[in-house]
């Protein structure tokens, strides 16, 4: 059964740059119909999509944060990050790995097998 | 961006309640509309994707309909694992959006 896990929680200082990584377990990373993402959730809020990348290294980013953002895949050690930099409290939020699942008989894409996300805080 | 608005953002219904959660598009999205469930402290888990397919594993008390713009998920019947959050997401374009979530208390 394939499981997400996030790096571990922490405290990152502004203006530095946020990292973490999710190692995939249970499958494969290099399946064509799946991309995998970053999700996050400040605290007591909703759910903002970051962006996601193909086991080729294909990426989206959502526009609102591309400037800062950075996701890159490492198919040998069935891991994918992100990368944040210049971040604020506003940045303060759990995050989600997940696999994305490109469903090409539906045209659709979903969000289907999540990590149990990590907090990250950023403060001084 | 096309921006996903849910109503109500709380509800309180007791156990056995049918319910009904509404999640409009700011545009339209064919059927390419998903469901998840998330509860305190947890990822969130899928419900139904494709507007009203039941994913593998969810109670069939769990459906969904709409297409374009408007959506509904509805629980049949209210059981007590059941009071979490809820939120809708669009993955017809990027960036794939999400409602503010319905959070369904216990009355």
């Amino acid at each position: 059964q394939l499981q997400l896990q996030e790096s571990s929680p922490r405290l990152v200082k502004p203006p530095e740059t946020l990292s973490l990584t999710c190692t995939v377990s249970g499958g494969s990373i290099s399946g064509s119909n799946y991309y995998w993402g970053w999700i996050r959730q400040p605290p007591g809020q909703g759910l903002e999509w970051i962006g996601t990348i193909s086991y080729s290294g294909t990426t989206y980013y959502n526009p609102s944060l591309k400037s800062r953002v950075t996701i890159s895949v490492d198919t040998s050690k069935r891991q994918f990050s992100l990368r944040l930099s210049s971040v604020t409290a506003a940045d303060t939020a759990v995050y989600f790995c997940a696999r994305l699942n490109t469903m090409e008989q539906l045209d659709l894409d979903v969000f289907d097998i999540w990590g149990q996300g990590t907090l990250i805080t950023v403060s001084s | 961006d096309i921006q996903m608005t849910q109503s109500p953002l709380s509800l309180s219904a007791s156990v056995g309640d049918k319910v009904t959660i509404t999640c409009r598009a700011s545009r339209s999205i064919s059927n390419v509309l998903n469901w998840y469930q998330q509860k305190p402290g947890k990822a969130p888990n899928l419900l139904i994707y494709a507007a009203s397919s039941l994913q593998s594993g969810v109670p069939s008390r769990f459906s969904g309909s709409g297409s374009g713009t408007d959506f509904t998920l509805t629980i049949s019947s209210v059981q007590p694992e059941d009071f979490a959050s809820y939120y809708c997401q669009q993955s017809y374009s990027t960036p794939y959006t999400f409602g503010q979530g319905t959070k369904l208390e216990i009355k």
